[in-house]
């Protein structure tokens, strides 16, 4: 089985101000992970996602993650947060080899203040 | 850019009736999903689809849920006998699976139901 925690249901930050968003997960088999972004009234956007290789992984919109296996994290990162930004960040996690259900988080609403 | 498409984008409905959600996924991709989000929770996994079966089923997905792929570009979720607690936004999503590979879950808008 598969989960994901993610830490904090609502952060805030200014606009400019770093933005960090966490998310550990548990998987007994090499998981392959992802963050989406979900703005008001709309469906599911795909930030960024790590399958293999690189474990420092850019997506839209200046956002990163980096995956740790020893920490069994995979935080979301961007430098300078802006008003845009304001949105619901979901870690999702699956695994590798054919289709498989994504599993996710249960989300964190970011906040970006002015 | 291809995009995962659904219909209609919100959808009221009284209690016992049935409803359809429709779902246009990315022409060339072979795997389909239905997912629910009750208001305030996280999203949760409904059912995967491939080659005209069900792959895979949530304990969610009960007698009253079935998907269909009518032609070769629907994929429909019906619910036949709606309850208040079906409530939720549903997303479709689909992928392109290589052999040996996983492949990212596009996702769709959204259907938003409400049952009255």
């Amino acid at each position: 089985a598969q989960s994901v925690t993610q830490l904090g249901s609502h952060v805030s930050v200014s606009e400019g101000a770093l933005v960090l968003l966490r998310c550990n997960y548990s998987s007994s088999v090499p998981p392959y992970l992802f963050w989406y972004v979900q703005y008001p009234n709309q469906g599911l956007q795909l930030l960024l996602k790590y399958t293999t290789g690189a474990t420092l992984v850019k997506g839209i919109n200046g956002f990163e993650a980096e995956f740790k296996k020893s920490e069994t994290s995979f935080h979301l990162t961007k430098p300078s947060a802006h008003m845009s930004d304001a949105a619901e960040y979901f870690c999702a996690v699956t695994s590798s080899g054919g289709y498989q259900k994504v599993t996710f988080g249960t989300g964190t609403k970011l906040q970006v203040i002015p | 850019e291809p995009e995962v498409t659904q219909t209609p984008s919100h959808q009221v409905t009284q209690m016992g009736q049935e409803v359809i959600l429709r779902c246009v996924p990315i022409s060339n991709h072979l795997y389909f999903y239905w997912y629910r989000q009750i208001l305030g929770q996280k999203v949760e996994f409904l059912v995967s689809f491939y080659n005209n079966e069900i792959s895979e089923k949530s304990e969610i997905f009960d007698d009253q849920f079935s998907v269909e792929r009518p032609d070769g570009s629907n994929f429909t979720l019906k619910i036949r006998s709606t309850k208040l607690e079906d409530s939720a936004m549903y997303f479709c999503a689909s992928s392109l699976i290589l052999t040996g590979e996983t492949d990212t879950q596009y996702f769709g808008p959204g259907t938003r139901l409400t049952v009255l």
